[in-house]
């Protein structure tokens, strides 16, 4: 079964400055799609970005970037700039078509962004 | 199109009681699919629909658990018996076919508290 990790329960960063999420994931396949979700307070999940692992080039949205390492299984979250509004839970999730069609998530990291 | 709703956004129950939760997806979208999220956790897949049928279910989904999606349109989750560790935050998602690599769109979730 896949699995994805995320080792940082909770990271800090200053207003303005850049910050990097880490998430390693598990998996057999090879033909596969990585993802970003922001959960702020609210609770709703929204997409952030998104990595189809076929594409060596690194996906960017805006401020939003990954480190995306397919040997390694290694996707990272870069936020750069950040924003009193990026203050959020974050969530690694990975989908595999051959993995039961559905989205498996990390177990989330708090990011905390200071004025 | 208001994106995904869920009602009621909070439920307190007692132990014991039977409680109904509702989904209504993006019109478009073919797949739903219902996960669980407890405090400070990602969430968890617990089924899914593709139009009205029933096509996985998680382990998690214990007996006193049935979902339903008839005419492929909205879908219900019951929790018969409730206990008090279903207490979570219940999403539901959906996705065009096969929209899976493209992410999901959540809806706001609805928190269970059984008392």
């Amino acid at each position: 079964a896949q699995t994805v990790t995320q080792s940082q329960p909770e990271m800090s960063v200053q207003e303005a400055e850049t910050v990097t999420l880490s998430c390693t994931y598990d998996t057999s396949e090879s033909d596969y799609y990585l993802f970003w979700y922001k959960q702020p307070p609210s609770r709703q999940m929204i997409l952030v970005i998104r990595q189809e692992a076929y594409k060596q080039q690194n996906a960017t949205e805006n401020r939003f970037s990954v480190n995306f390492q397919k040997a390694a299984k290694s996707f990272s979250l870069k936020i750069s700039d950040s924003q009193l509004g990026d203050a959020a839970m974050y969530f690694c999730a990975y989908y595999g078509n051959n993995a039961g069609n559905m989205l498996t998530f990390g177990g989330g990291t708090r990011l905390m962004v200071k004025p | 199109d208001t994106g995904v709703s869920q009602n009621p956004r909070h439920k307190i129950t007692k132990r014991g009681q039977n409680v109904t939760f509702r989904c209504d997806p993006i019109s478009e979208h073919n797949r739903l699919y219902w996960y669980r999220q407890t405090l400070g956790q990602g969430p968890e897949f617990l089924t899914y629909f593709q139009n009205e049928a029933q096509l996985e279910k998680s382990r998690l989904l214990s007996d006193r658990f049935s979902a339903e999606r008839p005419k492929g349109s909205f879908s219900t989750l019951e929790i018969q018996r409730t206990e008090q560790g279903d207490s979570a935050m219940y999403l539901c998602a959906s996705s065009y076919l096969p929209g899976g690599g493209y992410g999901y769109t959540f809806g706001s979730g609805t928190r269970l508290t059984v008392v």
